[in-house]
């Protein structure tokens, strides 16, 4: 079975960190491009980062550039999002998602069930 | 980084066609060819309908269709049945290695 599994959300203070761990099976992981997408309970979805199949390339939102980093291992089939500087906006419910046609252009046909993060003091 | 601009809301009867309009700029929607759609029932993850402007995933009812004109991308959605009350997202390339969402529209099969 194709699966994304989503893990390390937690409740953090503003100005920590955490890291993001998607652990993939049931497909080639190096083969495609992945995703990072958040969403505000109640809100709409909201991208925030992609890279390549080989890390190469990646790209961010303006609002988390500097401060979160997409990483992945294809030995381990995973992929990754240190997360530091932590604001209480970045609160949300993250999903790794798979990318399906061109690396770069969005399209998650695949999703985790998603990881909240919370950032409060 | 502006989101795209989506209808909050639109509303159908079963049987009938709904159209899903979601407007960008040169800089993605009109820019490039990768277009997205997105259905999210409440709390489950959001299953993808349409890619490349008109693509469909396998096992998507071709009752969805996607199109794009100039700076405005449509989903269009044939025969509404109620299980297609949901949430629809739109989602561009939006250059440089980014992308972007649209805010959303919520879709009532009356």
């Amino acid at each position: 079975e194709v699966q994304l599994v989503d893990s390390g959300g937690s409740v953090v203070r503003p100005g920590g960190s955490l890291r993001l761990s998607c652990a993939a099976s049931g497909f080639t992981f190096d083969d495609y491009a992945m995703s990072w997408v958040r969403q505000v309970p109640g809100k709409g979805l909201e991208w925030v980062s992609t890279i390549n199949w080989n890390g190469g390339y990646t790209g961010y939102t303006d609002s988390v550039k500097g401060r979160f980093t997409i990483s992945r291992d294809n030995a381990k089939n995973s992929l990754y999002l240190q997360m530091n500087s932590l604001r209480a906006e970045d609160t949300a419910l993250y999903h790794c998602a798979r990318i399906v046609g061109a690396p770069y252009g969005g399209a998650c046909d695949i999703w985790g069930q998603g990881t909240m993060v919370t950032v409060s003091s | 980084q502006s989101a795209l601009t989506q209808p909050r809301s639109v509303s159908g009867s079963p049987g009938q066609s709904v159209t899903i309009p979601c407007t960008g700029t040169s800089s993605d929607v009109g820019g490039y060819s990768h277009v997205s759609w997105y259905q999210q029932h409440q709390g489950k993850a959001p299953k993808l309908i349409i890619y490349d402007v008109i693509k469909r995933p396998s096992g998507v009812p071709d009752r969805f269709s996607g199109s794009k004109s100039g700076n405005t991308a449509s989903l269009t959605i044939s025969g509404l049945q109620a299980e297609d009350d949901s949430d629809y997202y739109c989602c561009s390339y939006a250059g440089s290695y980014t992308v972007i969402f649209g805010g959303g529209t919520k879709l009532t099969v009356l």
